[in-house]
């Protein structure tokens, strides 16, 4: 089963207004990451928030971590149309002997101009 | 510094074949990961070298297999190709060598296979 569960699965927004995305999982974490896909291309790391943290900034980026959750949130303010793309949010799972890193299934945002 | 590099970019096979993919991680870095994604299935883990040596293993059959050489690059093979192996390989490498989780990767383009 998927460790991070993205919400919502797409995302609509005109430039200038901010996109929230949500992330949660099932398991404890030691930190979280979150990544963004331009279409059909690698990923390209935002931000990682340890779980021992709450809030981490990064330019336009905001990233809540609520542990007693299991939950995270991604905030892009004042979007661009260069931020289409999907997110993922990424944890650690330990199982069967073995660290996975585990995506989400994503939220694809489209910022029109 | 380069990026990371995945080659080939696109590659089409017949079911029962067997392919081989090729990842060249940022220079200094020792771990490289491999995942598959499919519109179904999204991103999965599929497994990450560091020093030649397999350190973790997603849920994939044995026919997924991989390979790390001493400077860094790894390979993925898989053998007897299904039509459900079509997909999007990503290749990601990273500095650290305490966990897949600890710190940021940084991702190839990616292999694009198509099984026919």
């Amino acid at each position: 089963s998927q460790q991070g569960e993205e919400d919502p699965q797409a995302l609509s927004i005109q430039e200038g207004e901010n996109a929230t995305m949500n992330c949660s999982y099932k398991t404890s974490i030691n930190n979280l990451q979150w990544y963004r896909q331009n279409s059909g291309r690698g990923l390209v790391h935002l931000i990682l928030i340890r779980s021992n943290e709450r809030e981490k900034h990064s330019g336009r980026l905001r990233v809540t971590l609520d542990t007693s959750k299991k939950s995270s949130s991604l905030l892009i303010t004042a979007s661009r149309a260069a931020d289409t793309a999907s997110y993922f949010c990424a944890t650690a799972q330990f199982s069967g002997g073995y660290n996975k890193l585990i995506f989400g299934a994503g939220t694809r945002l489209a910022v029109h101009p | 510094k380069a990026g990371v590099t995945q080659t080939p970019r696109y590659l089409i096979k017949t079911r029962g074949q067997q392919v081989t993919l090729s990842c060249s991680p940022i220079s200094g870095h020792r771990s490289v990961s491999w995942y598959q994604q499919t519109p179904g299935q999204g991103l999965q883990f599929l497994f990450e070298y560091f020093s030649e040596t397999q350190r973790n293993k997603g849920n994939f059959p044995g026919r997924f297999s991989g390979r790390q050489f001493s400077n860094s690059r790894s390979e993925m093979n898989v053998s007897t190709l299904e039509l459900g192996d079509s997909a999007l390989y990503l290749c990601a490498s990273s500095t650290r060598d305490r966990g897949l989780s600890s710190h940021e990767q940084y991702f190839g383009p990616g292999t694009r296979l198509t099984v026919t």
